[in-house]
């Protein structure tokens, strides 16, 4: 069945630091890939998406790019701030599942000041 | 996006009661879902409200012990029954707009303590 393994967290990092976040994927056919984002005490958010191979998506100063070839669909971004400590989930959408999502296990990430 | 909101944002139960949440969205949406999310865990998904018909319930969720409405467009309740520690989690109501197929909003979550 359709899967997503993520980065086995918590990350720690200093402000402006990069931040990479691995996420990786299991389906049949060609799903829609997503970010969520879930702040302390808060529900979850959009962060961005890709609806199909080579496309990136971008938001917040955060970016992901819809690999085919490696079924990946990593997070970056180039300097991160404290108000990025979040969990920070990767999905996925597909045919094959009525189009319900799939989500990983999440990874923490704190910023230190 | 719309904007949604759950009631009761939180609370604490005792064991064998029920409690019954609402989610409410601001636009008429095409798909309203249920998940949970136990502590320290990524969400699972309950089950899909349908509208005017019975919920769906995904593998390891009942309808005894989650019934789940969905009287119209803009809203839904689901119900946790005969409560136990085990429960205790987040439940967060998502919906899917229509032109926007495969993407998921979410509600911002009942904090739910079972003691």
């Amino acid at each position: 069945g359709d899967s997503v393994t993520q980065m086995e967290g918590p990350v720690t990092l200093s402000e402006e630091a990069f931040l990479t976040i691995n996420c990786t994927y299991t389906a049949t056919g060609y799903p829609s890939l997503f970010w969520y984002v879930q702040y302390p005490g808060e529900g979850l958010q959009l962060l961005l998406k890709a609806t199909k191979a080579d496309d990136k998506g971008s938001n917040k100063g955060f970016e992901a790019t819809y690999r085919k070839e490696t079924t990946s669909f990593h997070l970056e971004k180039g300097s991160v701030q404290v108000s990025d400590s979040a969990v920070y989930f990767c999905a996925l959408s597909a045919s094959s599942n009525d189009y319900k999502l799939s989500f990983g296990a999440g990874t923490t990430v704190t910023v230190r000041a | 996006s719309a904007v949604i909101s759950q009631k009761p944002s939180r609370d604490i139960c005792q064991r064998g009661t029920s409690l019954t949440i609402q989610c409410q969205v601001d636009s008429q949406v095409t798909m309203m879902f249920w998940y949970r999310q136990q502590p320290g865990q990524s969400l699972t998904l309950i089950a899909t409200a349908n509208q005017g018909s019975e919920a769906t319930y995904e593998s390891g969720f009942v309808i005894d012990k989650f019934p789940i409405s969905r009287p119209n467009l803009t809203f839904s309740t689901l119900t946790v029954s005969n409560m136990s520690p085990e429960d205790s989690s987040i439940y967060l109501c998502s919906v899917e707009m229509a032109g926007l197929q495969e993407t998921q909003y979410f509600g911002p979550g009942t904090r739910l303590l079972v003691l």
